[in-house]
């Protein structure tokens, strides 16, 4: 079946810029999603890439797929101790439920 | 944006007994909600999927008698976690695709504690 890995932990410097990285196996993926999960609380969609975009940006978020090595990541700009969540990658290919991640716990030191 | 609500948010109970979770699409309509489990410091693992006026799919090794889904309506899949244990304890998050558009959103979740 399709999977989804992410690196557990990312731990950065307030003011310093995060990036997590996902990679993917499923080749017919449409759409890529990050989502953010906070301590006890449900998930907050991010951003989302469709799969024939190479690059999204949203204020201090940039996205970037490489569809040839099924990669994408998520940069934060300028991090923020309001940024520590555990942020989960997902995938979905048209109707399908969406396949997540185990998702990298971001950790900010002020 | 659109607004899935689940309720209750917390709930915690004596084993043996059953736990019904409501998930609603408050200003959309939805025809499949998804149902999700995530355990501590876990991803959240598809549990069933839930098509309005039809039985649920439920996924390798889920028990679809112990967690019965209902969706009756556009707006409401209910999960019901029967004679509930201690291990069924966990944070189960529903999403609903939008029927107009396809865009899935995400509940706030339920937290369940089994004693």
């Amino acid at each position: 079946g399709e999977d989804v890995e992410q690196s557990l932990f990312l731990s950065v410097r307030e003011g310093d810029s995060s990036v997590i990285n996902c990679t993917y196996t499923d080749s017919s993926s449409t759409y890529l999603y990050w989502y953010k999960q906070e301590p006890g609380a449900g998930l907050q969609l991010l951003t989302y890439i469709f799969s024939n975009m190479d690059m999204k940006q949203d204020q201090r978020l940039t996205v970037l797929l490489n569809k040839k090595d099924k990669h994408l990541s998520l940069r934060i700009a300028d991090t923020q101790t309001g940024d520590s969540a555990i942020y989960f990658c997902a995938e979905r290919d048209g109707n399908t439920p969406l396949v997540f991640g185990k998702g990298t716990r971001l950790s900010v030191i002020a | 944006g659109a607004v899935v609500s689940q309720h209750p948010s917390w709930v915690i109970c004596k084993s043996g007994t059953s736990v019904k979770i409501e998930c609603r699409s408050l200003d959309f309509q939805a025809t499949t909600m998804f149902w999700y489990r995530q355990f501590p410091k876990q991803s959240l693992m598809l549990m069933a999927t839930s098509n309005e006026g039809s039985k649920a799919t439920y996924e390798q090794g889920v028990e679809k008698d112990k967690f019965l889904i209902n969706h009756a309506s556009l707006t409401l899949s209910t999960l019901t976690v029967t004679s509930a244990h201690p291990e069924d304890s966990s944070f189960y998050i529903c999403s609903a695709r939008e029927l107009d558009t396809g865009e899935l959103f995400f509940g706030e979740g339920s937290r369940l504690t089994v004693l």
